[in-house]
Formats: structure tokens, sequence, C-alpha cells
């Protein structure tokens, strides 16, 4: 399964309603994960079963999604939330998107 | 807390082999598949290779791109996790991070192939 992230670069400004897409190229029936990596760090798990958020994760961050569609909405845009965003399937095989850039406007 | 430190990355030569490791802590090792992810200069994400747990017969699984060059093993009894590498590849250049079921990560170990 192929995962396409869109956009690819995404600018806003704090205090902004952020909605980052992933796309498969077949059913990821809901086995879709989101994270999040700032530059020279791990990632980090925020969403896993596309709407599940992870432990220490702010309620800001949410997932949605069915089929071969899914979201992660960042309901309100801190400063420290400024940072590349993949998705992942595991329903078939494992497979992670091309990543959004999430930059200051 | 959980905690994943790689080590043995370093600069080798195209052909040449490479085993990384994984120091787990903090949690129920034998109880979790293992993971290595791959992050080349620049790039994104690439799953590498996964390990499951002893009931389900510690099956292995690879991408395409190391399937038949790539080993990975794990230790339960010293909480270790594994990456031979061997015919490498210049592309085979990353950070390789691991990661156990893709929940809690380390911090990567780089590897380098190059003349």
């Amino acid at each position: 399964i192929q995962l396409t992230q869109s956009p690819s670069l995404l600018s806003a400004s704090v205090g902004d309603r952020v909605t980052l897409s992933c796309k498969g190229s077949q059913n990821i029936n809901n086995y879709l994960a989101w994270y999040q990596q700032k530059l020279g760090e791990a990632p980090k798990l925020l969403i896993y079963k596309t709407n599940s958020l992870q432990t220490g994760i702010p309620s800001r961050f949410s997932g949605s999604g069915s089929g071969t569609d899914y979201t992660l909405t960042i309901s309100s845009l801190h400063s420290e939330d400024l940072a590349t965003y993949y998705c992942y399937q595991y329903n078939n095989g494992w497979t992670f998107g091309g990543g959004t850039k999430l930059e200051l406007k | 807390a959980v905690q994943l430190v790689e080590s043995g990355g370093g600069l080798v030569q195209p052909k040449e082999s490479l085993k990384i490791s994984c120091a787990a802590s903090g949690f129920t090792f034998s109880n979790a598949a293992m993971y290595w992810v791959r992050q080349a200069p620049g790039k994104g994400l690439e799953w590498v290779a996964r390990i499951r747990t002893k009931p389900n017969n510690y099956a292995t699984y690879y991408a395409d791109s190391v399937k038949g060059r790539f080993t990975i093993s794990r230790d339960d009894s010293k909480s270790m996790v594994y990456l031979q590498m061997d015919n490498l590849k210049t592309e085979d250049t990353a950070m390789y991070y691991c990661t156990a079921e893709t929940t809690h990560w380390g911090q990567g170990v780089m590897v380098t192939v190059s003349s």
C-alpha cells in the first residue's frame, strides 16, 4: 500500500486550525497512525488506529478517516507543533507517507 | 520509562557488512514486536524490518529494498534487537531507528556507506 500525503508543505499561523491529509492506494481499514518529527529528533507517535490519541499527546491533535482517506487535525496551532508529520499504515505491510512539513507563515 | 538505545553505526564501504544493535529497557521486551526504520539524509521515513515475538515464532519481515541483504534478530534474554546488514549499498546510508511496536523509538544510529 502506498501513502500520499498532502500538502507536502503547509504554512500556518499560531492559533490556526490545521488539517493534514493522507491517502492510501488501497483500503487501510483504519490501521493508520500519525507521527510528528522535529528537526534532529526521532519520530513521536501522536495518533494510532485512525483516531486514538497516544498517552501524553495534547488533545488539540485528532485523527479521523476511513477506507483510503485519513486526516490529522490540529485544532489550534502552537509554535511547538512546527515539525514534519508522517502517516503510517500497518494494515497490509508497513508503509510511511512522504510527510507534510508544517512551517510558520 | 521506556528506553531504546541504538549502537554500532559508522562509515563502511560498499559491499561491506555492519551489525547495529538496540538495547531496550523499561517494558516487557519479550512481548513486543520490534522494528527497524530508517531515514536517509533529508528524506522521509522508510520501514526496514520487523521481528515478532516468541509465541509468533519470531517471524521476520523485510522491505523489498533490503530483502536478502539484511537480517533482523532479537535476544529476549538480553532485551536486545539487532540488524545485520550485508552487501551494503550507498543508498543504505541513513539514520537507523529501533522501535518497539512503532510506539517507542530510540534516538537512532547513523550508517554511512561510501567509498
